[in-house]
């Protein structure tokens, strides 16, 4: 089945500790995004990847890292810089960067105590 | 400066009846528009899409319509079921910029009542 895992789906950290989330897809697709949703907020971009190795912040990256070792995987980690870590995360993917329609995850809840 | 505009961020409608989403958007260089639908805890899934060289696509019980000259969409659904029930959300894109992905407005939570 081909399709986007995001694992855990709840999380819990405490306060000042870097946590990572974990992205996979195995859709072969070249881009992959991560979001972040608030209550009553729309999805905003953190960061995206064009392609392998490459990657660009987005609208609210400040906080956050990512890398892109594989094509498969782009894992998104939450820094202690970040101030208001707690949110509901979301990974996505599509063919290619222009490409239109993404695909996303099921989530990752992430609860920072 | 939100480009892509969902005003109403609640929806409630009677079952059978037709539901009417809008969103609006801003930028004049968006070209294509999707929306997606989203259940608590979970991704959003895609629904349907149009691109700006039409006003009309329809997808079994969703239409969504573009107004271009009003920078306006609308996804409608009929009949309305319970399992519609979910946030919707529009995005857009500009396919020419190439660039970060989509833009999505706030989300509409529509409420199918028995």
């Amino acid at each position: 089945d081909g399709g986007i895992t995001q694992s855990p789906k709840y999380l819990f950290r405490k306060e000042g500790q870097n946590v990572t989330l974990s992205c996979e897809q195995n859709l072969n697709h070249d881009a992959m995004y991560w979001y972040r949703q608030d209550p009553g907020q729309g999805l905003r971009l953190i960061y995206y990847s064009q392609i392998v190795n490459d990657f660009q912040k987005g609208d609210i990256a400040e906080g956050y890292s990512v890398s892109r070792e594989k094509k498969e995987s782009f894992p998104l980690t939450v820094t202690s810089a970040q101030k208001n870590p707690t949110a509901f995360y979301l990974c996505a993917s599509s063919i290619r960067l222009a490409h239109n329609e993404q695909f996303f995850g099921p989530g990752t809840r992430l609860t920072v105590l | 400066d939100q480009q892509v505009k969902q005003n109403s961020p609640s929806l409630s409608v009677q079952e059978g009846r037709i539901s009417i989403l809008n969103c609006d958007y801003t930028n004049s260089m968006f070209d294509y528009f999707l929306w997606y639908k989203k259940y608590p805890a979970e991704g959003p899934t895609f629904l349907i899409s149009i691109s700006s060289i039409k006003d009309k696509n329809e997808d079994g019980r969703f239409t969504v319509f573009l107004n271009k000259s009003a920078k306006h969409l609308s996804l409608h659904i009929v009949p309305s079921q319970p399992g519609d029930s979910a946030v919707y959300f529009c995005a857009a894109s500009d396919s020419g910029g190439g660039a970060d992905g989509l833009t999505f407005g706030k989300g509409t939570h529509l409420i199918i009542q028995p």
